[in-house]
């Protein structure tokens, strides 16, 4: 599965939107990008995920550059709950065991 | 959302014997996976399966076997624990979200914490 970049960490305030960024550069047009949380103390959960269009769900929105290279998760409004690690992960379709590849993610702080 | 339960969720053992960790799903769901969760290392495939009675390798599987006999229940087994293998390990399954297999999400269970003093 190709890679992904995205930093360490970052810091919101609670109840202000927040953008992670994710950055795969070698992404291929088969690849679909999806994001999972995980929680302090938990299993990892899925956030949302696409293949070239934006997406919007109950938890958050995805948007997808026009080239794919980039891709950023949208949580409107931060609550103390979505403190967590994010992972930003390439899914091929090809990838005849369909598991995940996980990098290191994002650890996302909200302040109240 | 599918049902995965792991057990035991917290296990304190000797190095040297052997150990089983149980994944339990209930909704028949072909794939499944074990990863193990180290800080520094993220989130490590060990084995998967996509059947009963089928299972591969993934990127840590050395020290580890696993077994599906029935499509409900995946187990882990470490034949002779070492201090290594201290870990949380996750147990996850493969649900369908679309009409391609790239579109597929894991749920995971909610963790078994392995000591191997």
């Amino acid at each position: 599965d190709a890679k992904t970049t995205q930093p360490n960490s970052m810091e919101s305030n609670e109840e202000e939107p927040v953008h992670l960024p994710c950055n795969h550069s070698t992404i291929s047009g088969t690849d679909y990008i999806h994001w999972y949380r995980q929680l302090p103390s938990q299993g990892p959960e899925y956030v949302i995920h696409g293949l070239t269009s934006n997406v919007n769900n109950r938890m958050a929105s995805l948007a997808i550059a026009e080239d794919r290279k980039s891709s950023t998760l949208i949580l409107h409004r931060a609550t103390l709950r979505d403190a967590a690690v994010y992972y930003c992960i390439l899914r091929d379709v090809q990838n005849a065991g369909n598991m995940l590849t996980f990098g290191g993610g994002t650890r996302l702080m909200v302040k109240p | 959302d599918a049902g995965i339960t792991q057990s035991p969720r917290h296990k304190v053992t000797e190095t040297g014997t052997p150990v089983t960790l149980r994944c339990h799903q209930t909704e028949n769901h072909r794939y499944m996976y074990w990863y193990r969760q180290d800080p520094g290392h993220g989130l490590r495939l060990i084995h998967y399966s996509y059947g009963v009675k089928d299972t591969d390798k993934g990127e840590v599987s050395d020290g580890y076997s696993v077994s599906r006999s029935k499509t409900e229940d995946f187990l882990l087994t470490l034949e002779s624990a070492t201090s290594s293998q201290t870990s949380v390990y996750f147990c996850a399954i493969s649900e369908s979200r679309g009409l391609s297999s790239g579109a597929n999400v894991l749920t995971f269970g909610a963790g078994s914490r392995l000591t191997v003093l």
